[in-house]
């Protein structure tokens, strides 16, 4: 079973410009979250999807960051426009509805330059 | 204003002994708790978890151990391996979503 798959795996982009991250979700998973962690702080929820629906966005830093998931598939994440304060790593999780153990990919680092 | 503390940003054990990795909480309606383990460029990956309800949870050579009026948990290693040199993150959930600790960097030496 493949797992939790993100890409791109690394992004270097200027300030201002625009990046979309994907989550491929581990397949069957209804539950979707986003995570991030910033220069090597404590890793921060950004939002969780049930299905297609945003069950919770109260982590999402403000409207600069768009997160869609539809079909209830793979889901993005968009920045636009970029700041700098962006940069880190961006970490994709998905479980089973109602389990607790949430699989995580391997992330995209980030880097708003 | 962090809900969930690894105050030791490191550690190091020798390969053989045990390794204890603390966090500590502040919010007591916390139901969960879970540590993960990551490796350089990968993703945090499951380690074991712990209920509110219980204070004690063991699995192989890890085992978990929940404080609830010290709001406290911890968790050993035994023996500590090479391949276990990660950085471990002690997780609470609240509701949908877990809150994360800063992360404790431990290293087994030989």
């Amino acid at each position: 079973e493949a797992g939790v798959t993100q890409f791109p795996s690394h992004s270097v982009i200027e300030k201002g410009q625009t990046v979309t991250l994907r989550c491929d979700p581990i397949s069957g998973h209804d539950n979707l979250y986003w995570y991030r962690r910033v220069m090597g702080k404590e890793i921060k929820f950004l939002l969780h999807f049930v299905k297609e629906s945003k069950q919770d966005e109260s982590g999402m830093p403000n409207n600069r960051f768009l997160a869609e998931r539809t079909g209830g598939t793979y889901s993005t994440l968009k920045v636009q426009p970029a700041e700098l304060e962006d940069s880190g790593v961006y970490f994709c999780a998905s479980s089973h509805g109602g389990e607790t153990e949430a699989f995580f990919g391997q992330g995209t680092r980030l880097t708003v330059v | 204003d962090q809900q969930v503390k690894q105050n030791s940003p490191s550690l190091s054990v020798q390969e053989g002994r045990i390794s204890i990795l603390n966090c500590d909480y502040t919010n007591s309606m916390f139901d969960y708790f879970l540590w993960y383990k990551k490796y350089p460029a990968e993703g945090p990956t499951f380690l074991i978890s712990i209920s509110s309800i219980k204070d004690k949870n063991e699995d192989g050579r890890f085992t978990v151990f929940l404080n609830k009026s010290a709001k406290h948990l911890s968790l050993h290693i035994v023996p500590s391996q090479p391949g276990d040199s990660a950085v471990y993150f002690c997780a609470a959930q609240n509701t949908d979503k877990l809150i994360f600790g800063t992360g404790t960097r431990l290293q087994v030496f030989p």
